[in-house]
């Protein structure tokens, strides 16, 4: 069975500095790995997918198929960042989106 | 365009009971899948249909229904209401099964549910 793993529910980064919220995956076949942004009051909303290799708001996620994981990560973190942040999979033949737990991140002043 | 559009907001309902909750997709789109979020269990995937038939199912019970009008529109239905189904349910359209093509999922505000 598919399983997408967040470690950590809350991050906190002070503005400007790097941020990495990380996502493990666990998935025989071959995945599809999306990240989802949930800004405060905002429905959820597709951030990027790794089958496109964009960058999005500054963020970039790659897929490491040796390590299973699929880290969202951006350079210099800002305050508009902060939201809720999960990392889901898309397998098996019926293709639905298994999600992670989420991981809150704050961006500090 | 309008997007995803869930009916009611929210919603109180007494254990034992039942609830019917709404989901109009984005005009167009074919596919809705319904999720529950809830603080410790995150979101969990309930049901997908597409074309008017159901095309997977999430690990919950038989008292979560739902099914899919000729219009795209979706209902989800829960009968004997328990505490445990608190929650915020989320509809997710897409133009085609599964989210796949460029657009992906789109997702609406959801209702809240809370059972007393």
């Amino acid at each position: 069975a598919q399983r997408v793993t967040q470690p950590e529910k809350l991050l906190s980064v002070f503005k400007g500095a790097p941020v990495e919220l990380k996502c493990n995956y666990s998935y025989s076949g071959s995945p599809e790995l999306f990240w989802y942004v949930q800004y405060s009051r905002q429905r959820l909303q597709l951030l990027l997918r790794h089958i496109s290799r964009e960058s999005i708001k500054g963020f970039t996620a790659d897929l490491n198929k040796g390590e299973t994981s699929f880290h969202l990560k951006k350079p210099f973190a800002q305050e508009e960042d902060s939201a809720m942040y999960y990392c889901a999979l898309r397998s098996g033949s019926a293709r639905q989106l298994t999600f992670g737990s989420g991981t809150q991140l704050t961006v500090l002043p | 365009k309008a997007g995803v559009t869930q009916t009611p907001r929210y919603l109180i309902k007494t254990r034992g009971q039942q609830v019917t909750l709404s989901c109009s997709p984005i005009s167009g789109h074919r596919s809705v899948s319904w999720y529950q979020q809830t603080p410790g269990q995150g979101l969990q995937f309930l049901f997908e249909y597409f074309s008017e038939t159901q095309r997977n199912k999430g690990n919950f019970p038989g008292r979560f229904s739902g099914r899919q009008f000729s219009n795209s529109r979706s209902e989800m239905n829960v009968s004997t209401l328990e505490l445990g189904d608190s929650a915020l349910y989320l509809c997710a359209s897409s133009l085609v099964a599964g989210g796949q093509g460029a657009g992906g999922y789109t997702f609406g505000s959801g209702t809240r549910l809370t059972v007393v």
